[in-house]
């Protein structure tokens, strides 16, 4: 299978919560990240958690990890028209030092 | 500001075209990547670099090129562009562990812009 795996497609409502769930391969990926894209840009890196970490928190947007089970979440409080995009989830093959592997990413749609 | 660059942005040539495809980072990272992107927005690494002199094919077979003589600098070429090539390509570049102020860290890679590339 995939190295990691997200769904392709999630709408929301503004001001409803949003979640991106991801799931990965490697047991010794010591960082896994979240990056977004917006329409004709590159990505920029939103938030990543050390893999000795359940959870992980800034302002709106909250990471859970369980490492038991290779799933990484994002949750996107209060969803705003602005964070319409393309959300990549990311680990790193090999340890620390090795290339990172992304998920196909999810489009997220916000509707007012 | 500590950044990386790509141009152009975008590119519109014919069929059979030499094009280079310019990336840029101020960083000094040592690492650099050269990334396809489909238009329903998958990524595909398609070469690498671990420093100066070093390049590496990624996992999707390219008919490109890479070179990397400085550390800052790592360039696509295309000898010979062909529509099959129209897509978007980003460059991204990782480094050590730098403390820095504002939303992004560097953790993991930075990203360039993009060149969005159309062969006709």
């Amino acid at each position: 299978g995939e190295d990691v795996e997200q769904s392709l497609f999630l709408s929301v409502r503004e001001g409803d919560s949003s979640v991106i769930n991801c799931t990965y391969t490697d047991s010794s990926s010591t960082y896994l990240y979240w990056y977004k894209q917006e329409p004709g840009a590159g990505l920029q890196l939103l938030t990543y958690i050390f893999s000795n970490m359940d959870m992980k928190q800034d302002q709106r947007l909250t990471v859970l990890l369980n490492k038991k089970d290779k799933h990484l979440s994002l949750r996107i409080a209060d969803t705003q028209t602005g964070d319409s995009a393309i959300y990549f989830c990311a680990e790193t093959k090999g340890g620390s030092q090795g290339n990172l592997i992304f998920g196909k990413g999810t489009k997220l749609s916000v509707k007012p | 500001e500590a950044d990386i660059y790509q141009t152009p942005r975008y590119l519109v040539i014919g069929t059979g075209k030499k094009i280079t495809l310019e990336c840029s980072q101020t960083m000094g990272h040592d690492k650099m990547y050269w990334y396809q992107q489909d238009p329903g927005m998958e990524l595909h690494l398609i070469h690498y670099s671990y420093g100066v002199n070093s390049t590496e094919k990624g996992d999707l077979s390219s008919e490109s090129t890479v070179s990397r003589i400085r550390t800052e600098h790592f360039p696509l070429t295309l000898e010979s562009a062909r529509p099959s090539h129209t897509s978007q390509y980003l460059c991204a570049s990782s480094g050590a562990l730098v403390v820095r102020t504002g939303p992004s860290s560097n953790y993991g890679y930075t990203f360039g812009s993009g060149t969005r590339l159309t062969v006709v």
